[in-house]
């Protein structure tokens, strides 16, 4: 049982370049979210999906999109990187409101 | 919205001495509690977590304390180890919420 698989897990990328940040959950789950984690500033959601058709935003989404693809996967998209988005970015997933949040192993990207 | 305020963010402790980290929480239709632990380098994982309903929940060295009137929960750790040395966040979410809110995190060092 894989849990939540994220891709890449490193990442280094040029001002201005896009790139796409895969998830996928095999636990059957309905929520699925992204976090981005810094230094000192504890786990910021970015985008959740409650359920599979449904995005929405979270405390810090300029700057992404995100496409909730299908129920397993919720991928994460920079269109023109900045790098004030280099951090490390973590997907996750839970059975639904109210329930426990299961996290991917992180997604460390950099923006020179 | 929920605010969550954890304290201390750092905090060390020799090993074999206890260590108690707090969260205070706003929004009293919260009654989801889960505690993450997350070593350098890794996800978080939920270590322990506590609904509404109890007021304090153990698991070997582990316990979780609540109380709902002062908004506040606790994570105590008895005869800690270096293996407990990690950042512990902890969260707070309504049954009706998808989005659980996070403290800061504490690091807690634990010296041998």
């Amino acid at each position: 049982n894989a849990g939540v698989t994220q891709t890449p897990k490193f990442q280094v990328l040029k001002t201005g370049q896009s790139m796409t940040l895969q998830c996928a959950q095999d636990m059957n789950h309905n929520s699925m979210y992204w976090y981005r984690q810094d230094p000192g500033m504890g786990l910021r959601l970015i985008y959740y999906s409650a359920s599979e058709g449904t995005t929405d935003k979270g405390e810090v989404p300029n700057g992404y999109n995100v496409s909730r693809l299908n129920k397993r996967e919720f991928s994460l998209r920079l269109e023109s990187a900045a790098p004030s988005q280099t951090s490390v970015y973590f997907c996750a997933s839970a059975r639904g409101e109210g329930n426990t949040i299961y996290f991917g192993e992180g997604s460390w990207l950099t923006v020179v | 919205g929920e605010n969550v305020e954890q304290h201390p963010s750092t905090l060390s402790v020799q090993e074999g001495d206890s260590a108690v980290i707090k969260c205070t929480y706003s929004d009293s239709a919260s009654n989801y509690f889960p505690w993450y632990k997350q070593e350098l380098g890794k996800r978080p994982q939920l270590i322990i977590d506590i609904r509404s309903n109890v007021g304090e929940k153990k698991d070997q060295r582990i316990a979780v304390t609540l109380n709902k009137t002062a908004k506040h929960f606790s994570l105590h750790i008895t005869e800690t180890q270096p293996e407990d040395s990690a950042v512990y966040f902890c969260a707070a979410a309504s049954g009706g919420s998808y989005i659980p809110t996070f403290g800061r995190g504490t690091s807690l060092i634990v010296h041998p």
